[in-house]
């Protein structure tokens, strides 16, 4: 089984709505991010949690939310979808020290029309 | 501001070695990564270098000078699986990773 699942991995949704992108993970590690990615454009970090209790933004953060369920689970939310988020979202996963690398779930590819 | 820069897209012979460039402007310094993406997948780990030097990984190593800003990727042997994108990637003084665009590498037979 993956250590960094994502749900849904495809989403086509209109103007306007609300959506929630899933994130778990199996590794038992304390850091998780979300990214997205655009082409020709390298990844863009909108938030990371360190913790359940420290959520943090990213570079990005203007019309996401977030919420850090468990150390397992954390969601990234789009409360009013525009087409320019139009995207890949990636969730990652690292282990409590600065320097870990990024372990990337499969991403979910998102169409906003 | 802060900038990775990388080549867009290279392009290879299989059984061939190349090098993948990149360099970089940060506030601050703690290491650099590489990471192989395929197309249409997540990115996997490769290396991380912290100090300045080569570190070798089977076919693939990856060397820093931090002085000159300057990090590449070098593959050898390439194989037709290594055709995918190469991203850069920098921590900065708040251990925050900044990414390059990434180059995509294209092996032809």
């Amino acid at each position: 089984d993956a250590d960094v699942t994502q749900t849904p991995r495809n989403r086509i949704t209109k103007t306007g709505k609300r959506i929630m992108l899933e994130c778990s993970q199996t590794k038992g590690h304390d850091r998780m991010y979300w990214y997205r990615q655009d082409p020709g454009l390298g990844l863009q970090l909108i938030y990371y949690s360190f913790d359940v209790k420290d959520i943090n933004k990213g570079e990005i953060s203007d019309g996401y939310s977030v919420s850090r369920q468990a150390q397992a689970k954390f969601s990234l939310s789009l409360e009013s979808a525009i087409p320019n988020q139009t995207a890949l979202y990636f969730c990652a996963t690292s282990e409590g020290r600065d320097a870990a690398e990024q372990y990337f779930g499969p991403g979910t590819r998102l169409t906003v029309t | 501001g802060q900038n990775i820069d990388q080549p867009t897209e290279m392009t290879a012979t299989e059984g061939a070695i190349v090098q993948i460039n990149c360099t970089y402007q940060t506030s601050g310094f703690n290491g650099l990564f590489w990471y192989q993406q395929h197309a249409g997948e997540a990115p996997t780990f490769l290396s991380y270098n912290v100090l300045d030097g080569l570190e070798e990984k089977g076919r693939f190593s990856s060397f820093l000078s931090r002085s000159k800003g300057y990090s590449y990727l070098l593959l050898k042997e390439l194989q037709m699986k290594d055709s995918a994108s190469y991203l850069c990637a920098v921590m900065d003084s708040n251990y925050q990773l900044i990414w390059g665009a990434g180059t995509k590498l294209i092996i032809k037979p």
